[in-house]
């Protein structure tokens, strides 16, 4: 099982804020997605980065890639309430994707 | 679409009565995931179906737990008896065919509660 460490585990900040979260392995992926789940919903597909090096960018948020594709980042910026939830990253070979733990992150206004 | 329809959202039951979750896939989606997320272990593949067919088991936690999956438009995950440790959040998920990355769409889930 390729595992995901996510960091930071929990992240309270306030609106306006920019913030980082992390995802790493010691495990080489073809690709890495990064999805968000709401309280009673299940987990909603963001991204997916593929290339070593690539950066994509989704309005405020942007995700990028490591070069040797074994991590990723996701940066807010101006974090708004709206995006409260918790955020997953999600890689694995074959079909069976395997997921982190997540970064739950709270915006209060 | 409807998207992926998980049956019930909310089951309490009490400790060794069987347990039986439903998933309706998307039509068309050729893969079917069981999840199953736990606050301690976050989200565990327990078993996933290509064509109706099981593909990978390896993640089902012991013979207490089956699934099948009968046809493209239902699955079933079975737990017999049930323990208080299967508490958890149990989610279905359909791949959708043909795209050269893996994605993958989540049902909202069946909250499961073993006193």
């Amino acid at each position: 099982t390729q595992l995901l460490e996510q960091s930071p585990q929990f992240l309270s900040i306030q609106e306006g804020e920019n913030l980082t979260v992390y995802c790493n392995s010691s495990s080489v992926f073809s690709s890495l997605q990064w999805y968000r789940q709401e309280p009673g919903e299940g987990p909603v597909l963001l991204v997916t980065v593929v290339t070593g090096g690539e950066v994509k960018k989704l309005k405020r948020l942007t995700f990028q890639f490591g070069d040797a594709r074994k991590d990723s980042s996701l940066h807010i910026t101006a974090a708004q309430p709206g995006d409260t939830g918790l955020y997953l990253c999600a890689g694995g070979s074959g079909y069976a994707l395997n997921f982190g733990k997540g970064t739950s992150l709270l915006v209060t206004p | 679409d409807a998207g992926v329809i998980q049956s019930p959202r909310h089951e309490v039951t009490e400790m060794g009565q069987e347990v039986t979750l439903r998933c309706k896939p998307i039509s068309g989606h050729d893969y079917l995931f069981w999840y199953r997320q736990t606050m301690m272990r976050g989200l565990e593949l327990l078993i996933y179906f290509n064509n109706n067919v099981p593909i990978d088991d390896s993640g089902m936690p012991e013979d207490r737990f089956s699934a099948k999956m009968p046809n493209a438009s239902f699955s079933t995950l079975k737990i017999q008896p049930s323990e208080p440790r299967d508490s958890a959040v149990y989610f279905c998920a359909s791949r959708q065919r043909d795209l050269g990355a893996n994605v993958l769409t989540f049902g909202a889930g069946s909250r499961l509660t073993v006193l």
